[in-house]
């Protein structure tokens, strides 16, 4: 199975600063990748797939890069309601897998 | 609008066998994939695998291949997550959700609220 990576594990950060979460594959992935907010209590949230690709109704402050075996999300402006756990996920090859997470907190 | 409306909680001993459920509604419940994810208390997010409805073609993680059983019924637009014999290990959330596109290869597009089991005697 492909093994993805996550890091930081958490981060402190405020209101109004730059975030970037990295995520490795252990193989190739091409830009089968997507990202996932999780708030405490709630299920998660589908934010961009296809490595870039926003998913309707989710803020432009939020944005994906990457191809291949490295890949980033970044918040341009973290707003209060950012603070939660995002995942990674890549739907290459079965299993799917997704990354342990990282926590955003104040 | 899509929603995915999953069963309440359930509370079992281990040993005993448990069908979680998962409605969708606002597309065509045939033409996507629907899978589900684990989450165990504390922890993070794990591919359990998903079902075709429309012909119950299923792709299993290996982690939960024999430990678990997908089933969908077409006529009521219903997905189901089962288990023969629980055990303490699969206290969890369990979430249902369905691919973006017809491909397999796909994103978990919409989510449903979870489903809590808790196992224990």
């Amino acid at each position: 199975a492909i093994r993805m990576t996550q890091s930081p594990s958490s981060l402190s950060a405020s209101t109004g600063d730059r975030v970037t979460i990295t995520c490795r594959a252990s193989q190739g992935i091409s830009s089968y990748l997507a990202w996932y907010q999780q708030k405490p209590g709630n299920a998660p949230k589908l934010l961009i797939y296809g490595a870039s690709t926003l998913h309707s109704g989710v803020p432009s402050r939020f944005s994906g890069s990457g191809s291949g075996t490295d890949f980033t999300l970044t918040i341009s402006s973290l707003q209060s309601e950012d603070f939660a756990t995002y995942y990674c996920q890549q739907y290459y090859n079965y299993p799917f897998t997704f990354g342990p997470g990282t926590k955003v907190d104040i | 609008e899509v929603q995915l409306v999953q069963s309440g909680a359930e509370v079992k001993k281990p040993g005993e066998s448990l069908k979680i459920s998962c409605k969708a509604s606002g597309y065509s419940f045939i033409d996507y994939w629907i899978g589900w994810v684990r989450q165990m208390p504390g922890k993070g997010l794990e591919w359990m695998g998903i079902i075709y409805p429309a012909d119950s073609e299923t792709r299993y993680s290996p982690s939960f291949q024999g430990q678990v059983t997908f089933s969908a019924d077409k006529s009521i637009n219903t997905a189901y997550l089962q288990w023969r014999s629980l055990k303490a290990s699969d206290t969890a959330m369990y979430y249902c959700a369905v691919q973006r596109g017809d491909t397999g290869f796909d994103d978990f597009q919409f989510w449903g609220r979870g489903t809590l089991v808790t196992v224990s005697s």
